[in-house]
């Protein structure tokens, strides 16, 4: 069974510090690796995808990948309230024929305190 | 910008009712997918469609069924609605290469 780990949290930080998600998966061949957040009642929505081992960095965001550790994470600078939602990490394994299918994790609630 | 829409925000049925979710995408992506999600089970991949008139089962197909008979519309059927299929139900689609998938705002169905 491929697997995507993520500490369900709730995780919780003030204002203006830096949020750090982490996520594990098991299938080795997995090849990319997505953020999502979902608002509470709503739908998740891409924030970040990471190829290559490394840092991304996308404005306050930065994803790291290190596939050595199989440890996909998400860091989340100078938080904002507005930032409070779960946080959805998803892996693409490799696979041949039809349509690949992201495997997600259950996600990790954060609540960034004012 | 990816556009999802999906058919309701918010759904009332009751048991035994053929209930019929569609999804459209606006942007010719070959991959299309239904999820349901509930608290604590996290997202549940129900079927998928690679293709027009191409579809495989997901991790949770029993109840359900689908239909793609255009590459931009992908529609969920539940055959004979049940309480245990209240859900939030999320489609989404995505293009082969870079891989990116695209939620649609999701359909809170209630089945009474």
């Amino acid at each position: 069974q491929k697997e995507v780990e993520q500490n369900s949290g709730p995780l919780s930080v003030p204002e203006g510090a830096i949020a750090s998600l982490n996520c594990t998966y098991s299938d080795r061949g997995s090849q990319s690796f997505f953020w999502y957040r979902q608002y509470s009642g709503k739908s998740p929505e891409l924030i970040m995808f990471i190829y290559s081992n490394g840092d991304k960095e996308d404005g306050r965001f930065t994803a790291q990948l290190n596939k050595a550790s199989q440890y996909v994470s998400l860091l989340i600078r100078d938080s904002q309230p507005s930032d409070s939602a779960t946080y959805l990490c998803a892996a693409d394994p490799l696979s041949s024929g039809s349509a690949r299918q992201l495997t997600f994790g259950s996600g990790t609630q954060l609540t960034v305190l004012p | 910008d990816v556009k999802v829409t999906q058919s309701s925000r918010y759904l009332v049925k009751r048991t035994g009712e053929k209930v019929f979710l569609e999804c459209v995408q606006d942007m010719d992506h070959e991959n299309m997918f239904w999820y349901r999600q509930d608290p604590g089970l996290g997202l549940r991949l129900i079927y998928f469609s690679y293709d027009v008139k191409m579809k495989e089962k997901g991790d949770i197909p029993e109840g359900y069924s689908v239909s793609r008979e255009k590459k931009e519309r992908f529609s969920l059927i539940l055959e004979s609605a049940s309480t245990n299929q209240t859900s939030m139900y999320l489609c989404a689609s995505r293009v082969s290469d870079p891989y990116e998938q695209y939620f649609g705002p999701g359909t809170r169905l209630t089945v009474t």
